[in-house]
């Protein structure tokens, strides 16, 4: 059975930076053909990917985000570490990590998609 | 304001059908396959569709997708009261990308 779980602050205040720890079972982190991504989504509003990475340390970030996320992987404790800095009041959402899994398409060439989510954790940024 | 353009509202009545539309460019669905996700309230989103048109195991066949240029389709037919949820396209362009969301109501 494939789960994942987030954890970290449910509050930080403002120019802190946020780590977030997604604990994943049922799959590992060292299978090749097997990521994970992060995504959040701030209270009533739209999804919004933020990185990813797999088993042979491949990393991809939101372009405007990248400067301030930073994505990490122990394998042996099945864990996906996520790092946003200078964090905002507009950064207030609710944090999800996801299994990513590769496909190919003829035409498009190297796809992914997210089959299996955590329930997420709701992160407040306030002073 | 996202890349991708959804209609922020979507409803029909049970077993009707409804469409879902995702509008992009050449630079996302143009060049890129297109995910749809389901996002009932209160959960986690859970893939409806992957690679335009493909349905993962357990998701009923009332769901199917279709791409055409740069734009892309949701269709649900059969609709029922357990379907009123958001729907989330989404592609890769220079990172991956979602939609705005449609909000789906069954009157």
């Amino acid at each position: 059975q494939v789960t994942l779980k987030e954890s970290g602050p449910v509050l930080v205040k403002p120019t802190e930076t946020l780590t977030l720890t997604c604990t994943v079972s049922g799959f590992s982190l060292s299978n090749a053909r097997m990521g994970v991504s992060w995504i959040r989504q701030p209270p009533g509003k739209a999804l919004e990917w933020l990185a990813h990475i797999f088993s042979n340390d491949e990393k991809s970030y939101s372009t405007s985000l990248k400067s301030r996320l930073t994505i990490s992987k122990d394998t042996s404790k099945s864990q996906v570490v996520l790092t946003m800095t200078n964090m905002d009041p507009v950064d207030t959402a609710t944090y999800y990590c996801a299994r990513t899994l590769p496909y190919y398409d003829f035409w498009s060439g190297l796809q992914y998609y997210f089959d299996y989510w955590g329930q997420g954790t709701l992160v407040t940024v306030s002073s | 304001q996202s890349v991708l353009t959804q209609p922020p509202s979507a409803s029909g009545t049970p077993g009707q059908r409804v469409t879902i539309s995702c509008s992009g460019s050449s630079s996302n669905i143009g060049s890129n396959t297109v995910n749809w996700y389901q996002q009932l309230p209160g959960t986690a989103p859970k893939l409806l569709i992957y690679s335009n048109n493909q349905r993962p195991s357990g998701v009923p066949d009332r769901f199917s997708g279709s791409k055409s240029g740069t734009s892309a389709s949701l269709a649900i037919s059969g609709l029922q009261s357990e379907d009123e949820a958001d729907y989330y396209c989404a592609a890769w362009d220079d990172s991956l990308i979602f939609g705005g969301g449609t909000k789906l109501t069954v009157l």
